[in-house]
Formats: structure tokens, sequence, C-alpha cells
């Protein structure tokens, strides 16, 4: 299967404590997104790259917040100092053949990310 | 500010009947328009999606209809199956806006045999 993939897919994690998370993109999509999801809510943006170059960031996300895409293939998430509020399922999405028009994006199963 | 809404946050449908999932905006600049479906603890699955320059389309039972005057677009399901049972969240994209999703709160939909 040539999807999307993200690990872990379960961290439960002590408020102050750091985490890391990954995303393996469709191996030929140039897009990956980051979104965060809350219970009741829509999937909200967080991070946009292209290739390797992230493009944009959301003001949500604060500056414990990192993210990266070395050599244009996977990426990560990084949380540092862990608050209760980031507790949410985090969605990576890829996208776009390179110089395509396609809008659609795909996502992993998320990683779901507990902060007690 | 919400741009994108679905403001009815459950719907049920007995089986084989036509399940229809509404959704609304309020940004002109949007130019894409998406349906997503999801179970517990996965990650969306994209069903279709529609272009601004079109009032329709259609992938077997599912098919989108957009209104851009009204700025609506709704999701029909024909016939609806148990299997179809989830939470269907509606996305639009600014393209130039780096193509990011916004997204509506979602709708749950449960299909009854």
């Amino acid at each position: 299967d040539t999807g999307v993939s993200q690990n872990p897919r379960h961290k439960i994690t002590k408020r102050g404590q750091n985490v890391t998370f990954r995303c393996d993109p469709i191996s030929e999509h140039n897009r990956l997104y980051w979104y965060r999801q809350t219970l009741g809510q829509g999937p909200e943006f967080l991070t946009y790259f292209q290739n390797e170059a992230q493009l944009e960031k959301s003001r949500l996300l604060s500056d414990r917040f990192s993210a990266e895409r070395p050599k244009g293939s996977f990426s990560t998430l990084e949380i540092q100092r862990t608050e209760q509020g980031d507790s949410a399922m985090y969605l990576c999405a890829s996208s776009g053949l390179a110089g395509g028009p396609s809008y659609e994006q795909y996502f992993g199963p998320g990683t779901r990310l507990t902060v007690t | 500010d919400q741009q994108v809404k679905q403001n009815s946050p459950s719907l049920s449908v007995q089986e084989g009947r036509i399940s229809i999932l509404n959704c609304d905006y309020t940004n002109s600049m949007f130019d894409y328009f998406l349906w997503y479906k999801k179970y517990p603890a996965e990650g969306p699955t994209f069903l279709i999606s529609i272009s601004s320059i079109k009032d329709k389309n259609e992938d077997g039972r599912f098919t989108v209809f957009l209104n851009k005057s009204a700025k609506h677009l709704s999701l029909h399901i024909v016939p609806s199956q148990p299997g179809d049972s989830a939470v269907y969240f509606c996305a639009a994209v600014n393209a130039g806006n780096n193509r990011k999703l916004i997204w509506g709160l979602g709708t749950s939909l449960a299909v009854n045999p």
C-alpha cells in the first residue's frame, strides 16, 4: 500500500515532555500538510510544505511546535514542553503531482496525542 | 469566523433512501470544494470534489451539487447503505492560499438497516 502513513498512531505523554511525530507521504506527492483535530471540530491547518520548503505556518502553531521535511520526503512534527491543550489528533496529508492541478489531499491515519 | 458551515450536526436515514448533506460557505474566493468521510480514530478519506466552475459532479452513488450564487453545496448519497455511517466533512480550497483545506464541523450520518 502506498498511502500516507503516520507514526506513532497513539502517544501518551506527561505535561512538559517533548514529542515527535512522523509522516510518510505518498511518494510522488510534492505537497505535505499537517492539521490538528479536536473532538467535535473539523481539522485545523497547522503548516504546509512544498517539497522541502515550509511555505506557511498557522498562527495556531506556537513556537513550541516545529516541523521539518528534509529532502522533500517524510516530515516530522515536534512539540516541545507539551501542554494539556495539545491533546488532539494530528493529521498529515499529501497531494499534488509535481506540476499537476490536483487539489485533493490524501490523509494518513493520524497520531492521537494525549497529554496527562 | 467559520468560513465553511455544516449546520446539521447529525442526520439519520433509512437504508436504501437518499442522504443529503449540506454545506454553506462565506468566502467567494474558494474555487474548489471537497467532501471527506471520517470514521472514528481514522484519518479523513476523500470522497468527491467539485470545481467552482461546475455545478454538478457525480461518482457512483455520490453526487455533489454546487450553487455558487447561494454559496451552498450538497452531497447526495443514493442509495444509502449502513456502511456509509460516518462523519462527513465539507472542505473548501482557495488555490491562491497554498491550497490548504478549510473545513466545516462535520455532519454525523447514521444509515439504519
